[in-house]
């Protein structure tokens, strides 16, 4: 199973939006809402911003959302903040009863 | 609060085998799975497989087929992620992550390192 692809890096000044965007195929992304979000700064272990593609757990800031379209999700941080710079990985449940994460995205907040 | 506690650093040599433990002091499992996820150095998160706690359940993902075992002793609320015939690839944090109920990877161990080095 192949990782989602995933830009290497996205990097937005503060209060900007910025979009992450997580392509995968027709056996993993395309098929299923079981898509996820995580937030990881160095060091930690990581943390679960968006679950089924666009539900936000308790306490996760409402600037962060979620979609789809076809093979790919996407993550928008609107309102850019410094503590939101991080690694960010998508990841996917698959046809195969898996789970694949995203090559991981590097943000950058200028 | 979900905690998820587990065992500390290893260091191991090639070829040895090494063993995982991930707890929920005060919480069961049996509704749940635990994933396993590593993280080499520099890299990016990397799916390992799950384990169904209360019925010992597994599904690994194919890079680690034959070479990792997850189990768990229910009787002390503990999970285990086992991986033999390590090389420096393997070399990684591993982290466990609750899974499988209305919020899938909600909770997160601290993650153990383990080091494999000659």
């Amino acid at each position: 199973q192949s990782a989602l692809t995933q830009p290497a890096s996205v990097s937005g000044s503060p209060g900007q939006s910025i979009t992450i965007s997580c392509t995968g195929t027709n056996s993993d992304v395309g098929n299923y809402n079981f898509i996820s979000w995580f937030q990881q700064h160095p060091g930690k272990a990581p943390k679960l911003m968006i679950y089924d593609v666009s539900n936000r757990p308790s306490g996760v800031s409402n600037r962060f959302s979620g979609s789809k379209s076809g093979n790919t999700a996407s993550l928008t941080i609107s309102g850019l903040q410094a503590e939101d710079e991080a690694d960010y990985y998508c990841n996917s449940y698959t046809s195969r009863n898996t789970y694949v994460f995203g090559t991981g995205t590097k943000v950058t907040v200028l | 609060q979900v905690q998820l506690v587990q065992s500390g650093a290893e260091v191991k040599k090639p070829g040895a085998s090494v063993k995982v433990s991930c707890k929920a002091p005060g919480h069961t499992f049996s509704d749940y799975f635990l994933h396993w996820v590593r993280q080499a150095p520099g890299q990016g998160l990397e799916w390992m497989g799950w384990i169904k706690p209360n019925s010992g359940g597994t599904k690994y993902a194919q890079n680690f087929q034959g070479r990792v075992t997850m189990t768990r002793d229910s009787s002390i609320n503990t999970a285990y992620m086992e991986l033999d015939r390590l090389t420096s690839d393997d070399t990684a944090v591993y982290f466990c992550a609750r899974g499988g109920g209305d919020i899938d990877f909600d909770y997160w161990g601290q993650g153990t390192l383990v080091t494999v080095s000659s």
